[in-house]
């Protein structure tokens, strides 16, 4: 398995509220990504980082930010949930050949 | 970003019968790569197999190959010998060619498959 890893695994936060979710991996690699999973659209990404403090905005951006301060941790936080963040959210890391993805954080805004 | 078009929501195979499942894709650089990914239903990721653009032959991982068509932007995944295990989401990625999203995947909004004994 690869190297990578989501927290939490669940989470109900109330509208308004700050959340950060968590990815770890253990794989050294440069390119780390964001993505939400909703019914009738795949994954769409979110923010992506290619280095240490190097992050930028995916298609779906807005309400998000993250950060990188280290190689192995890619954090995303929602400043003020909304109930259209409610989603399942994906963590992935690439190489050229392969991409490999954290177990998901399903996250339920109300 | 690119586009990754699977057109079918749902399908059907019996075990033991080999499936299809379609994916185009649209993009003008000549360098890319194509992903397959299998979502079953406790929801992880779990990727299946990589075709490369410059790649001259179909790239194939035990029971899954991928039939891919360049010149008709295709890229089908086919599962031999479907098991009931096989059941679950399908999902077709197109790295993106350029470093304006990171080399990012590009998904396809999937294809339910339903493996019947």
């Amino acid at each position: 398995d690869a190297g990578i890893t989501q927290s939490p695994r669940h989470k109900v936060t109330e509208t308004g509220t700050p959340v950060t979710l968590r990815c770890h991996q253990t794989e050294n690699h440069r390119y780390m990504y964001w993505y939400r999973q909703d019914p009738g659209h795949g994954l769409r990404l979110i923010h992506y980082s290619y280095g240490v403090k190097d992050t930028d905005k995916g298609e779906v951006s807005d309400g998000y930010s993250v950060s990188r301060s280290k190689t192995e941790d890619f954090l995303l936080t929602l400043e003020s949930a909304t109930s259209s963040q409610t989603s399942v959210y994906f963590c992935a890391i690439r190489d050229f050949t392969e991409a490999f993805f954290g177990q998901g954080t399903r996250l339920t805004v109300v | 970003a690119q586009k990754i078009t699977q057109t079918q929501p749902g399908m059907f195979v019996q075990e033991k019968e080999a499936v299809t499942l379609d994916c185009t894709y649209d993009t003008s650089d000549p360098s890319y790569g194509l992903f397959w990914y299998k979502q079953p239903s406790s929801g992880e990721m779990i990727f299946l197999i990589y075709q490369g653009s410059y790649d001259q032959q179909n790239a194939t991982e035990g029971r899954y190959s991928l039939n891919f068509q360049k010149a008709r932007k295709s890229a089908n995944l086919v599962i031999s010998a479907s098991q009931l295990g096989d059941s679950a989401m399908y999902f077709c990625a197109m790295r993106e060619p350029n470093s304006n999203s990171g080399y990012a995947l590009n998904f396809g909004k999937g294809t339910s498959l339903l493996v019947t004994p």
